[in-house]
């Protein structure tokens, strides 16, 4: 089955720097990828996601890269404010045959906005 | 309001004693899942549903069990909970089977079994 890596498992950052949280897959055949936002006492929420025929998404201050020869996807956030301070999960996915979309989570990372 | 809701948000109960988590989701989404969150271990699916009366077991579902007997609810059943069952757990709900069309995630119920 699919396994995602997630690094760094912790991240603080001073408010206005650029944060990059790392995710690794194993199973070439996954083709979406998207990232959830964790706040405080709350579930994970979409905030962007990526699909295999794409290098590239941005949605303002956030963006997704995916390099499926290395399988490897990157969340990066510019301009960090405190409220982006949150828990983050990557995840992947294979659509098709008897997969059913069993969405894999990376571990998560603790991202900490110092203002 | 489009919503997935959970009950209740925080239970604690003794090894042993059946309990259910409730699940319901106002969006008419096919695709259903139980998830578990732990420290260090992200989130793993314990039971997933592509529709009413179709269900089949994720990558944890020792102990748990569930049923899917109307579209909207998707209870999550411990026959006799035990103390690695302590974690915080998550329904999800997606418009189809396939996490392509994104996932929408409850609140969470954090469960403490001693």
């Amino acid at each position: 089955g699919e396994n995602v890596e997630q690094h760094p498992s912790t991240l603080s950052v001073q408010e206005g720097d650029s944060a990059v949280i790392k995710c690794t897959y194993s199973d070439s055949a996954s083709n979406y990828f998207p990232w959830y936002k964790q706040e405080l006492g709350k579930g994970p929420q979409l905030i962007i996601d990526i699909r295999s025929n794409v290098g590239e998404k941005k949605d303002q201050r956030i963006a997704v890269t995916l390099n499926k020869t290395a399988k490897h996807f990157s969340l990066h956030i510019t301009e960090t404010q405190p409220e982006d301070s949150a828990v983050y999960f990557c995840a992947a996915d294979y659509a098709g045959g008897t997969s059913y979309g069993k969405l894999t989570f990376g571990q998560g990372t603790i991202l900490t906005v110092h203002p | 309001e489009a919503q997935v809701t959970q009950n209740p948000r925080y239970l604690i109960t003794v090894t042993g004693k059946k309990l259910t988590v409730t699940c319901s989701q106002n969006m008419n989404h096919e695709y259903m899942s139980w998830y578990r969150q732990d420290p260090g271990l992200g989130l793993r699916q314990i039971y997933y549903s592509m529709n009413v009366e179709v269900t089949d077991k994720g990558d944890v579902p020792e102990g748990y069990k569930v049923s899917r007997k109307e579209k909207r609810n998707f209870p999550l059943i411990l026959e006799s909970p035990s103390p690695n069952q302590t974690s915080l757990y998550f329904c999800a709900s997606s418009l189809s089977w396939g996490s392509n069309y994104g996932y929408t995630f409850g609140s969470g119920t954090r469960l403490t079994v001693v």
